[in-house]
């Protein structure tokens, strides 16, 4: 267990509105990660963070903003949420070691958009 | 650029049974390779991981994967399957050297009859 949680777990929402998903952990890991799963993709990569307001873009980031001002919370945002953004939503952390990069996810957050 | 190709979207097994869900990798230097699980309405666990050590590798549960250069596959086994198996299994590669992103297979789903 890498101490994430997500929230909410759960959110039904309408087009065109503004939707923030919260990650936190409490292990003050360096690197966090926001993916969506979908079926037939596995798990895309929207937006990454290495520290405290470093953050980039991963493969599918059109849409999703992020924010990270400390080091247990990253935030996404959906500025104005569309069908298309409905699915699961993970959290991640990771763990450097000198030779890899091993990942460990909450328990994501379900999101439907009307 | 590095890409990860699960050779079946579905496997079907008898209680009992071998298991094998087929992973190919794309690495343009070398990888780390990871098997996660993830059973219903859960979040992604960590089964196994290559790092560049010993080509067979044993991970949690019975599962165990061979790292083959040669062929650039990572196949997943193990020798009985178990009705808690079933769950959908992705295969993930990444580089070896520090910081670097995870690249996600589309899964394979583990059906597993009495």
């Amino acid at each position: 267990d890498a101490g994430i949680t997500q929230s909410p777990r759960h959110k039904v929402t309408e087009t065109g509105t503004p939707v923030t998903l919260r990650c936190h952990q409490t292990e003050n890991h360096r690197y966090m990660y926001w993916y969506r799963q979908d079926p037939g993709h596995g798990l895309r990569l929207i937006h990454y963070s290495y520290g405290v307001k470093d953050t980039d873009k991963g493969e599918v980031s059109d849409g999703y903003s992020v924010s990270r001002s400390k080091t247990e919370d990253f935030l996404l945002t959906l500025e104005s949420a569309t069908s298309s953004q409905t699915s699961v939503y993970f959290c991640a952390i990771s763990v450097l070691a000198p030779t890899y990069n091993e990942q460990f996810f909450g328990p994501g957050t379900r999101l439907t958009v009307l | 650029a590095q890409s990860v190709t699960q050779l079946d979207s579905h496997v079907s097994v008898s209680e009992g049974t071998p298991v094998l869900l087929r992973c190919n990798y794309s690495s343009s230097y070398s990888p780390s390779l990871f098997w996660y699980v993830q059973h219903p309405n859960k979040g992604l666990q960590l089964l196994l991981k290559y790092t560049s050590a010993a080509t067979l590798v044993k991970g949690i549960n019975g599962f165990e994967a061979e790292f083959k250069k040669s062929e650039t596959s990572f196949h997943l086994t193990k020798p009985s399957a178990h009705m808690s198996d079933a769950a959908e299994y992705f295969c993930v590669v990444s580089g070896n050297t520090g910081f670097q992103k995870l690249v996600f297979g589309t899964g394979t789903r583990l059906l597993v009859s009495p």
